[in-house]
């Protein structure tokens, strides 16, 4: 089993839609989780990060945690075309061997069309 | 801006070449990684180093050497590489090598590598 699990896509959206992009993780060890965007030909930038559960707001951007369910969410509320990327999930454990290590979802790579 | 600069942008080299990618951050920061991504795979973490000490290679191939002079230059040296070696090599740094929520990893724009 994968360690983060992320569904490819690609997912396709009008403008000003809500957007929900979801991972799910098998290590309960895992406590930091974080969303990097990824726009075409430039490398991942930090987009929201979030430590335990609860959820994280930021202008238009909401990460939610659920460990409980080992699920993490990024919903981007009136989306835009200049949302258009690939999202990706990461996450790393505060303890144990995979101290500081941050593992990664595949990505979702995500529309909005105008 | 980007802090974290990587050369060359694209890189196209036989299997027999010796090649040389450089990264350079400009965040002051202690940690610095390398990270290989292919088409619909995770990011695949290749090394890290921590105040210029190699501090994890992720059984990466012998044919990737890397090298760290010091906290602000990373090099990966490559050489008699694969076809299947054709990827985005990501580099990243971060404040130190021991991760957490106050220390995230800001990525470079990737040297895209295609092996003939």
């Amino acid at each position: 089993q994968k360690e983060v699990e992320q569904d490819p896509g690609p997912l396709s959206v009008p403008e000003g839609a809500i957007v929900s992009l979801n991972c799910t993780y098998s290590n309960s060890a895992f406590q930091y989780f974080m969303w990097y965007r990824q726009y075409s030909r430039k490398g991942p930038e930090l987009l929201m990060y979030t430590y335990s559960s609860g959820n994280k707001e930021d202008g238009r951007f909401t990460a939610q945690v659920d460990k409980s369910s080992k699920y993490i969410s990024l919903f981007i509320r009136d989306s835009q075309p200049s949302d258009s990327a690939t999202y990706l999930c990461a996450m790393s454990a505060n303890r144990g061997s995979t101290l500081g290590r941050l593992y990664f979802g595949r990505g979702t790579q995500l529309t909005v069309w105008p | 801006e980007t802090g974290v600069t990587q050369t060359p942008r694209h890189l196209v080299m036989g299997m027999t070449n010796k090649k040389s990618l450089k990264c350079e951050q400009h965040l002051g920061h202690n940690a610095m990684y390398w990270y290989k991504q292919s088409a619909k795979k995770p990011l695949e973490l290749m090394f890290v180093y921590n105040f210029k000490e190699q501090t994890e290679n992720n059984s990466v191939p012998s044919r990737f050497s890397p090298e760290c002079p010091n906290s602000s230059h990373l090099f990966l040296h490559l050489h008699t590489l694969q076809p299947e070696d054709s990827a985005l090599y990501l580099c990243a740094s971060s404040p130190s090598g021991t991760g957490g929520i106050n220390q995230p990893q800001h990525f470079g724009d990737g040297t895209r590598l295609s092996i003939l």
